[in-house]
């Protein structure tokens, strides 16, 4: 079966620090995958998406940037947080095809100090 | 494109009332919908999806949800609420492959009163 693993669960970070949230596939190839940022209260908002090794579409303007080195492997980076990078990170993975539903991981919770 | 809209952003019920969560849709295409339960601090949950076939959906924890493509809506729906249902609820509608076709609705918080 699949399973996808996110972390850390919890960060705590200066403002001005570097970032690295890394998360992974397992049981799948090829699939879709997300990063998506949660603010208290609020719904999802979709930052990254990658349909494939090295491909990552934007869809937010924002100090923050992904990577996917291999195939199962996608990562969101930032150079300088921000207080406004704060809030609840959540990946995910999909199938090929339309009718496949998305898995979500377990999610980070990212505060800015 | 495709859109999600879902009425009421926080629905309160007492424990063993009927849970309505709404949900409304528009798409260019035949849609393919989803429900998904989000409890404090965890990912998303997939409760149930709409495909093709049968309209009615049984998903997990006693939910379901019925496509009418007519009022263009998938409503979701349990006969009795259990304090363990309090949660964020999102709808979603998918019509192609790609990341920005798979939209949320902006949820709805339900909670259950005792």
């Amino acid at each position: 079966s699949q399973t996808i693993h996110q972390w850390p669960a919890t960060l705590v970070q200066p403002v001005g620090s570097p970032l690295s949230l890394e998360c992974t596939v397992e049981g799948t190839s090829n699939p879709n995958l997300y990063w998506y940022r949660q603010a208290a209260g609020r719904g999802l908002q979709l930052l990254f998406y990658s349909v494939g090794i090295g491909q990552i579409s934007s869809e937010v303007p924002q100090n923050l940037s992904a990577s996917r080195p291999q195939d199962r492997q996608f990562i969101l980076s930032s150079k300088k947080l921000l207080l406004s990078d704060s809030g609840f990170y959540l990946c995910a993975w999909r199938g090929q095809g339309a009718r496949q539903p998305q898995h979500f991981g377990d999610g980070t919770r990212l505060s800015i100090l | 494109a495709q859109s999600v809209t879902q009425l009421g952003s926080h629905v309160s019920v007492s424990e063993g009332a009927l849970v309505l969560l709404r949900c409304n849709y528009s798409s260019s295409v035949p849609p393919y919908l989803f429900w998904y339960v989000q409890y404090p601090n965890q990912g998303l949950q997939l409760l149930l999806k709409y495909t093709t076939g049968a309209t009615l959906v049984k998903g997990i924890n006693g939910f379901e949800a019925e496509f009418k493509k007519s009022e263009t809506s998938f409503h979701l729906t349990k006969p009795s609420a259990h304090m363990s249902d309090a949660a964020e609820y999102f709808c979603a509608v998918s019509a192609d492959n790609y990341g920005q076709n798979f939209v949320f609705g902006p949820g709805t918080r339900l909670s259950v009163l005792p």
